[in-house]
């Protein structure tokens, strides 16, 4: 059965703070991916890392950092948290794709609903 | 660019009825897959369907059917039969050649079931 997990369900941060976000998935996937979720404009790609150690700048990735030293581990940094960054943010994996087009499925963790006061 | 409109903010559907969302795309690429995901108010996106661009029948899993036509570009999807548990957002995604794994999303829209 698939799994991605994220550390926490809620959490509430000051402006200012370093703001971590952790993603676990158990699936052996290449592909990491962290999304902010807003009301009205649906899913937009912060980052994505393909494999260990590389990363790529998704849609809006200002103000954002990412890590990933580990498979199955791709961490969301917020180096200074600000109030426009209160978000839903979801991560998700999927397997590489070959060939071409490939039928990959991302699959989601249950989100992290970041309050930034 | 990708780009995919998702027109119905809302939809209301009475229980055991079938309902159709409405997702059209935009590509230049010939090769495309298209995805539909339902979150609930838990928040986890659960993914539904997959349907491939070269791919010559419609996808169907259980309820869910995706009624693709590629020559208008929309890819809608069908639920028979609707169930309470179906009220949730349900989101179309596009993925496609040049993206590099990544999905670009509609805005969703939000299915409600009456009883």
């Amino acid at each position: 059965d698939v799994k991605v997990t994220q550390s926490s369900r809620y959490l509430v941060k000051r402006t200012g703070e370093k703001v971590f976000l952790e993603c676990v998935q158990d699936m052996d996937h290449e592909n990491m991916f962290w999304y902010r979720q807003d009301p009205g404009l649906g899913l937009r790609l912060i980052y994505f890392s393909y494999d260990v150690k590389m990363k790529e700048k998704g849609d809006i990735p200002e103000g954002y950092s990412v890590s990933r030293e580990k498979k199955e581990r791709f961490s969301l940094i917020l180096e200074s948290a600000s109030t426009n960054q209160t978000s839903m943010y979801l991560c998700a994996s999927s397997l590489p794709e070959s060939g071409g087009i490939s039928t990959d499925t991302q699959y989601f963790g249950p989100g992290t609903r970041l309050t930034v006061l | 660019a990708q780009k995919i409109t998702q027109t119905q903010p809302g939809m209301f559907v009475q229980e055991k009825e079938a309902v159709t969302l409405d997702c059209t795309y935009d590509t230049s690429d010939p090769s495309y897959g298209l995805f539909w995901y339902k979150q609930p108010s838990s928040g986890e996106m659960i993914f539904l369907i997959y349907q491939g661009s070269y791919d010559q029948q419609n996808a169907t899993e259980g309820r869910y059917s995706l009624n693709f036509q590629k020559a208008r570009k929309s890819a809608n999807l069908v639920i028979s039969a609707s169930q309470l548990g179906d009220s949730a957002m349900y989101f179309c995604a596009m993925r496609s050649g040049g993206s590099n794994y990544k999905l670009t999303f509609g805005k969703g829209t939000l299915l409600t079931v009456n009883p």
